[in-house]
C-alpha cells in the first residue's frame, strides 16, 4: 500500500541550529502538505503545495522557515534559525485533490526537539 | 474564521463499552466534516467523513452524522475494543480549492480490557 514516506523520524537540535526535513508524497498526488503538532494539539497548517507551487504559506514563519517542492514531488521544510518554541511534530500529507474535503494521507512524521 | 472545539480528554473506557466523543464547529455556509485518527506512532488517517447535512458517515463501526441545525458532529461506537485506543481529531473543510482543512485539538482516548 502507497505510504507518505518522512524523514528523519526524530530530530534532535540547539536552538540557532538549521534542521530540515523531507517529504516524499504518494506518487501521482499533486497536493501536498506541511502541517505542525503541538503536543496536546491538533495540526496546524504551514503551507501547501499544488504541484510546485504553493498556494497556501499564510501560517509559516517567514522569517525562519522556508519549503520548497522543486520537481512537484517530493518536498523539503528547513528552520533556521531553530527556536525554543518550534519543538512540535511536523506531518506531511499528500492529497489528489485541492480542495480540503479531499482525503489526506499523512506520514508519520518528524518529532523536533530543539534545546 | 472557522473552527472546531471538541470534547476534552482523556478519555478511558473499558472494553465493550459505548463511546461518544462530542464535537461542534463553527463555520460559514456547508462545508465538509471528517473525523481522524491517530494511533501511537503513526500519523493521521482519514477514519470517516461527512459532506452534507443528515449525511452519517461510518468506518470500523465509527458512525457521525452531520447535524446542521446542531452544527455538531459527535462520534459514537457501540462496544470499543483496545485497539481504538488512540486520538481523534474532528475537522472540517470548505468545499473551494485549495481551502484548508482545521482541525479540532484532539481527543485521547484509552481502552482498557
Amino acid at each position: 500500500e502507497a505510504e507518505v514516506a518522512q524523514s528523519p523520524r526524530y530530530k534532535i537540535t540547539e536552538k540557532s541550529q538549521a534542521v530540515a526535513f523531507w517529504c516524499d508524497p504518494i506518487s501521482g498526488h499533486a497536493t501536498l502538505y506541511w502541517y505542525r503538532q503541538i503536543l496536546g494539539q491538533g495540526p496546524e497548517l504551514l503551507v501547501q503545495f499544488q504541484d510546485e507551487s504553493v498556494v497556501d504559506d499564510s501560517q509559516l514563519p517567514k522569517d525562519r522557515f522556508s519549503a520548497e517542492r522543486l520537481k512537484g514531488v517530493d518536498s523539503t521544510l528547513k528552520i533556521q534559525p531553530a527556536e525554543l518554541g518550534d519543538s512540535a511534530m511536523y506531518l506531511c500529507a499528500s492529497s489528489l485533490e485541492t480542495s480540503g474535503v479531499g482525503e489526506q494521507f499523512f506520514g508519520p512524521g518528524t518529532r523536533l526537539t530543539v534545546l | 474564521g472557522d473552527s472546531v472545539t471538541q470534547m476534552e480528554g482523556p478519555v478511558t473506557l473499558s472494553e465493550e463499552a459505548f463511546l461518544t466523543i462530542n464535537c461542534t464547529y463553527t463555520a460559514t455556509g456547508y462545508p465538509s466534516l471528517f473525523w481522524y485518527v491517530q494511533y501511537p506512532g503513526e500519523g493521521l488517517q482519514l477514519l470517516l467523513k461527512a459532506t452534507k447535512a443528515d449525511d452519517k458517515g461510518s468506518n470500523k463501526g465509527f458512525e457521525a452524522t452531520y447535524r446542521k441545525e446542531t452544527t455538531s458532529f459527535h462520534l459514537e461506537k457501540g462496544s470499543v475494543q483496545v485497539s481504538d485506543s488512540a486520538v481523534y481529531f474532528c475537522a472540517l473543510a470548505q468545499k473551494t480549492s485549495y481551502d484548508k482543512v482545521i482541525f479540532g485539538p484532539g481527543t485521547s482516548l484509552s481502552v482498557i480490557p
